[in-house]
């Protein structure tokens, strides 16, 4: 069964602290693994990773994909209020089309 | 306005009632979807469509149906609501398979009473 997972569910910091969140996945014919932060209605997209070991950046916020794990990990350092959200990892593969599966997503609250 | 819309935004029905979820989206892409979301799951898909007239299962189908007659639009219909169909439903939109950056609609929050 093909399966996104992440982890922790849940985070609280402090403004100022750096974070991890991991994801990993298990599909059959993998694409690629994206990120999205969700506020209080739809995702947004943040990151497509497609090869191995290549970081993406965006502000204060960098993902990296490991194929050879099967995991991603997104990194938010000198944190803020407004990085409160979920975070949501999804992998796109081929089954019969493509498709994103998600995982449940990490809810990060940064307190002031 | 150009983007996906889904209406209505909030809905309550009774259990059993016949309750249809519209999305619609203007650039003409090829690829709709629809995810429900609850807590501890994440987004599931329900259904997609690769086009007009082809519409597939996803990972929890049981309970819904969709059609999509026009490239623009996708309902999802609950045939006969249940309480378990509560959650946040949310539809998506790619221009092609090999997309990645789908748009997501703002949601549907349904409760089922």
């Amino acid at each position: 069964e093909d399966k996104v997972v992440q982890s922790p569910l849940s985070l609280v910091v402090h403004e100022g602290d750096t974070v991890t969140l991991n994801c990993s996945y298990e599909v059959t014919n993998f694409r690629s693994l994206l990120w999205y932060k969700q506020e209080k209605k739809a995702p947004t997209f943040l990151f497509m990773l497609t090869s191995s070991g290549i970081e993406k950046k965006s502000g204060r916020l960098s993902s990296i994909l490991d194929k050879k794990e099967l995991s991603s990990i997104l990194n938010i350092t000198a944190t803020q209020t407004g990085d409160s959200a979920i975070y949501l990892c999804a992998a796109f593969f081929y089954n019969q089309g493509g498709k994103l599966i998600f995982g449940q997503g990490t809810e990060l609250s940064v307190k002031p | 306005d150009a983007g996906i819309t889904q209406s209505p935004r909030y809905k309550i029905t009774e259990t059993g009632r016949q309750v249809t979820l519209m999305c619609h989206q203007t650039w003409s892409h090829s690829y709709m979807f629809w995810y429900r979301q609850d807590l501890g799951h994440g987004l599931r898909l329900i259904y997609y469509s690769a086009a007009a007239d082809i519409t597939d299962k996803g990972e929890v189908p049981d309970g819904y149906v969709v059609s999509r007659s026009k490239t623009e639009n996708f309902p999802l219909t609950l045939e006969s609501a249940t309480r378990s169909q509560t959650s946040v439903y949310f539809c998506a939109s790619s221009e092609s398979n090999v997309n990645y950056g789908y748009t997501f609609g703002s949601g549907t929050r349904l409760t089922v009473v």
